[in-house]
């Protein structure tokens, strides 16, 4: 199994572009988030997701759109890049609601 | 407003000498409490759970306890291979949209020394 997984791992954007991140799982679990992790800050849901077909908005959610079409996989996306978002994002799942979330090994973003 | 603060920032400790890492919340209802260990460029890796207070969780050098406002994460004659940022989230009682609400910590970064 490999758990969690994310690519790519490292991505520089110049302000205005796009880009998709994706996060696959592969433990069968219902719920998919996506965080951010900010220095001196502790993670902060961007989106999330409790099921394939479905997305919500978490605390963070401006400037990035997310898509489940598959169970498996959960992508954010960054239509108009912005400095304010240079950070690293990871994903995360778990089987239900209240149980261990699990995380991938992150995205370093650069936008410049 | 819900609140989770960890302490110190940082700790530098010599290998060998145990230590305490806490993790205080202000929360409207707690469902439970999570620590986390991060190593530099990596996710965080799962380490225990906690639900109600007087819980205890051993693993190793490693020992979680839990009160009914704060959690301890006692190291016992750490490693250096112990050092890594150690995160706490609590589960909140809040439920909206399918979700309960898991609030961080910022962590608490420890190196141990040889």
């Amino acid at each position: 199994n490999a758990g969690v997984t994310q690519t790519p791992k490292f991505r520089v954007l110049k302000t205005g572009q796009s880009m998709t991140l994706l996060c696959a799982q592969d433990m069968n679990h219902e719920y998919m988030y996506w965080y951010r992790q900010d220095p001196g800050m502790g993670l902060r849901l961007i989106h999330y997701s409790v099921g394939e077909g479905t997305t919500a908005k978490g605390e963070v959610p401006d400037g990035y759109n997310v898509s489940r079409l598959k169970k498996q996989n959960f992508l954010l996306g960054l239509e108009s890049a912005a400095p304010s978002q240079t950070s690293v994002y990871f994903c995360a799942s778990s089987r239900d609601r209240g149980d261990t979330q699990y995380f991938g090994p992150g995205t370093r973003l650069t936008v410049l | 407003e819900d609140q989770v603060t960890q302490s110190p920032e940082a700790l530098r400790l010599q290998e060998g000498e145990s230590s305490s890492l806490n993790c205080s919340y202000t929360v409207s209802g707690l469902r439970g409490l999570f620590w986390y260990r991060q190593d530099p460029g990596k996710g965080p890796e799962f380490l225990f759970t906690l639900y109600s207070a007087g819980e205890e969780k051993e693993k190793e050098r490693l020992k979680a306890t839990l009160t009914k406002k704060e959690s301890f994460l006692h190291i016992t004659a750490p490693k250096p291979e112990d050092s890594a940022t150690y995160l706490c989230a609590v589960l909140t009682s809040m439920f909206s949209g399918g979700y309960n609400k898991l609030i961080f910590g910022a962590g608490t970064r420890l190196a141990v020394h040889p």
